[in-house]
């Protein structure tokens, strides 16, 4: 069983649309992420999270910790927000630990014009 | 703005060779990771170091891996002898490791192609 989920895996959006991506965790954790993968591969971070709600241009990120749940909003979609969005946790440790990231599937925007 | 680089951005090779990937981590970061992502496939951890040496590593990452910060800059991943299922998207990521836990900054990642 993936630690990380997310849903949906592939998402088609109308230009202006508010969109959704959620990712429930199994793990206890430090924090959650939110990355974005582009076309070519690279990983760019959008948010780090350990409680509440961050915002940041058009991206509100949030988390429940009691639900091991968190979802990532964009509001007025653009076609250049089409790219995979990739939820990452670090798991929570009692000691001395690295914080390596465990990754979701990712889910596949498209914004359509 | 500081930034992770890696090179090559593509290496071919033929099964069986060795192949080094290198990266160059934000000056002031501590802890380092190689992740790996095969085609199609989530992204996948493969080792973490600090303090020069391995922190923690995953099952993928057998014998025929190695890492190395061999000149206080660059982080390196050794494959000694590539197979075809080596071939993957290798993301170096690195990040300060003060006493909170803090983001991890990605490099733009090296293609390798196993033929």
């Amino acid at each position: 069983k993936n630690e990380v989920e997310q849903s949906p895996q592939n998402l088609t959006a109308q230009e202006g649309e508010f969109i959704t991506i959620n990712c429930s965790y199994s793990v206890g954790i430090s924090a959650l992420h939110w990355l974005q993968q582009h076309p070519g591969g690279g990983i760019v971070s959008l948010f780090m999270l350990s409680s509440g709600k961050k915002k940041h241009g058009r991206l509100i990120a949030t988390i429940n910790i009691q639900e091991k749940h968190s979802s990532l909003h964009i509001t007025a979609s653009h076609p250049r927000d089409s790219a995979v969005y990739i939820c990452a946790v670090s798991k929570a440790y009692s000691g001395a630990g690295s914080y390596q990231l465990t990754f979701g599937k990712g889910t596949k925007l498209s914004v359509i014009p | 703005e500081p930034e992770v680089t890696q090179t090559p951005s593509h290496q071919v090779t033929q099964m069986g060779q060795e192949v080094i990937l290198r990266c160059v981590p934000i000056s002031n970061h501590l802890y380092f990771y190689w992740y790996r992502q095969i085609l199609g496939q989530k992204v996948e951890f493969l080792v973490s170091f600090y303090n020069n040496e391995i922190s923690e590593k995953s099952e993928i990452f057998d014998d025929q891996f190695s890492v190395e910060r061999p000149d206080g800059s660059n982080f390196t991943l050794k494959i000694r002898s590539t197979k075809l299922e080596d071939s993957a998207m290798y993301f170096c990521a690195s990040r300060t490791g003060t006493r909170t836990y803090n983001e991890q900054f990605f490099g733009p990642g090296t293609r390798l192609t196993v033929l």
